[in-house]
């Protein structure tokens, strides 16, 4: 059984960097076509993808945020880490982890975490 | 980058069939294979259709998906409704570089 927990602070300041830690099992992340990523959601709005990063350490960041993102993985630990740098109110969200798995032809985002919420204000 | 158009929202009578729709902005719907999620208010997002057409394990039969090349766009559609099945649903494609998800549809069952 895969599963996805998400971790962090609730509560950032403006201009402070987050960091977000995705604890996984179930599954390796050295396994062919295997990704962990990220996706938002701000309160009441829709889910907005973030990054993406694949079992050969390639990683795919949103366009609109790739300056201020970086997605490192812990194999050790079975974690995923994602940074975002000078926060700013608009970035509260829930913010969610995802496993990237095999479907019958391709690979899709099949399983979510839970999600942890993060609240930028001063 | 490309975008997927939902419409914002749509509302249907239990026992019913209702579709919701996805457009895609630039490039082939057909190139893509597109996802479909369900979210319940206060819950994670889980898989209904994914691969165009595909349903999951545990995803009632009531639940199809089909791409339309024509109009350039994909299709969720619920058949014989239930007040269950109220949710907000996003498609979501990708491309070489990025997924995108559509802007999400609330569906009402009244």
């Amino acid at each position: 059984q895969i599963t996805l927990r998400e971790s962090g602070p609730t509560l950032v300041k403006p201009t402070q960097t987050l960091t977000l830690t995705c604890t996984f099992s179930g599954f390796s992340l050295s396994t062919s076509g295997v990704g962990v990523g990220w996706v938002r959601q701000p309160p009441g709005k829709a889910l907005e993808w973030l990054a993406l990063l694949y079992w050969d350490d390639d990683k795919r960041y949103s366009p609109s945020l790739k300056s201020r993102l970086t997605i490192t993985k812990d194999s050790s630990k079975n974690q995923v880490v994602l940074t975002m740098t000078n926060m700013d109110p608009v970035d509260t969200a829930t913010y969610f982890c995802v496993h990237r798995g095999a479907g019958t032809y391709y690979y899709y985002m099949d399983v979510w975490g839970k999600g942890t919420t993060v609240t930028v204000s001063s | 980058n490309f975008m997927l158009t939902q419409p914002h929202s749509v509302s249907e009578s239990p026992g019913k069939t209702v579709t919701i729709s996805c457009t895609r902005s630039s490039g082939s719907i057909a190139s893509n294979y597109v996802q479909w999620y369900q979210q319940r208010p206060g819950s994670s997002p889980t898989t209904v259709i994914y691969e165009d057409n595909q349903r999951p394990s545990g995803v009632p039969d009531r639940f199809s998906g089909s791409i339309d090349s024509s109009s350039n766009s994909a299709s969720l559609t619920i058949s014989g409704l239930k007040i269950e099945d109220e949710a907000d649903y996003y498609c979501q494609s990708y491309d070489t570089s990025s997924q995108v998800f559509g802007g999400g549809t609330k569906l009402t069952v009244l």
